[in-house]
């Protein structure tokens, strides 16, 4: 039950485009498609922003992407806003009615 | 609307053991696999237990298993974590969640969470 690997940081001018990927194994991310995103602003419980890779909640913007390319997935967030900035992370099932998070990455608008 | 409310957090003893509760209401709580995630302070998310919609499957992270039992009762739509031996590592915000569906791979909602806090 190792975590995935999530780059520790990224950073993004207003108006521009960040990608935050996430790395697992042929066991989990690689396996399933059921890799989700959460937005977690200091102090508050986290947010669903994507979910089985490239579905968006109903109330998400759809500046919010994501996709999956093998045992790595990928969250994309366009047009930067200040109201970005938080911690994200993702999330696989792995089986066995287990899941997995990435450590989270501290997303910083510049 | 989905409200997911955790209560038994507090300051326990190195050891010790501690029950934490999670009252659901806005949804079909049978209906739903249900998780407890914590995160320790500054750190990131850690995924704790499952349980399936029916109690019929758990499953536990490999660093409580043996120490941690999660139980639903579906008559009063609330979930428990039973923690027992409880070590200075498991210090932490314990969020309560609730799956998209009846077993287990999206958590979709979060509560406010309860802090656990194990200290001499």
């Amino acid at each position: 039950q190792s975590a995935l690997t999530q780059p520790a940081s990224v950073s993004g001018s207003p108006g521009q485009s960040i990608t935050i990927s996430c790395t697992g194994t042929s066991s989990d991310v690689g396996n399933y498609n059921f890799v989700s995103w959460y937005q977690q602003h200091p102090g508050t419980a986290p947010k669903l922003m994507i979910y089985e890779v490239n579905k968006r909640p109903s109330g998400v913007s759809n500046r919010f992407s994501g996709s999956k390319s093998g045992i790595t997935a990928s969250l994309t967030i366009s047009g930067l806003q200040a109201e970005d900035e938080a911690d994200y992370y993702c999330c696989s099932y792995a089986g066995f009615s287990t899941v997995l998070f990435g450590g989270g990455t501290k997303l910083s608008v510049l | 609307q989905v409200q997911l409310v955790e209560s038994g957090g507090g300051v326990v003893q190195p050891g010790r053991s501690l029950r934490l509760s999670c009252a659901a209401s806005g949804f079909t709580f049978s209906s739903h696999a249900m998780y407890w995630v914590r995160q320790a302070p500054g750190k990131g998310l850690e995924w704790v237990a499952l349980i399936s919609y029916d109690g019929t499957i758990e499953s536990y992270a490999d660093s409580v298993k043996g120490r941690f039992t999660i139980s639903r009762d579906n008559s009063r739509s609330t979930l428990f974590l039973q923690m027992n031996s409880l070590t200075p590592e498991d210090t932490a915000v314990y969020y309560c969640a609730r799956d998209v569906g009846a077993t287990g791979t999206t958590i979709l909602y979060w509560g406010q969470g309860t802090l656990v806090t194990v200290s001499s």
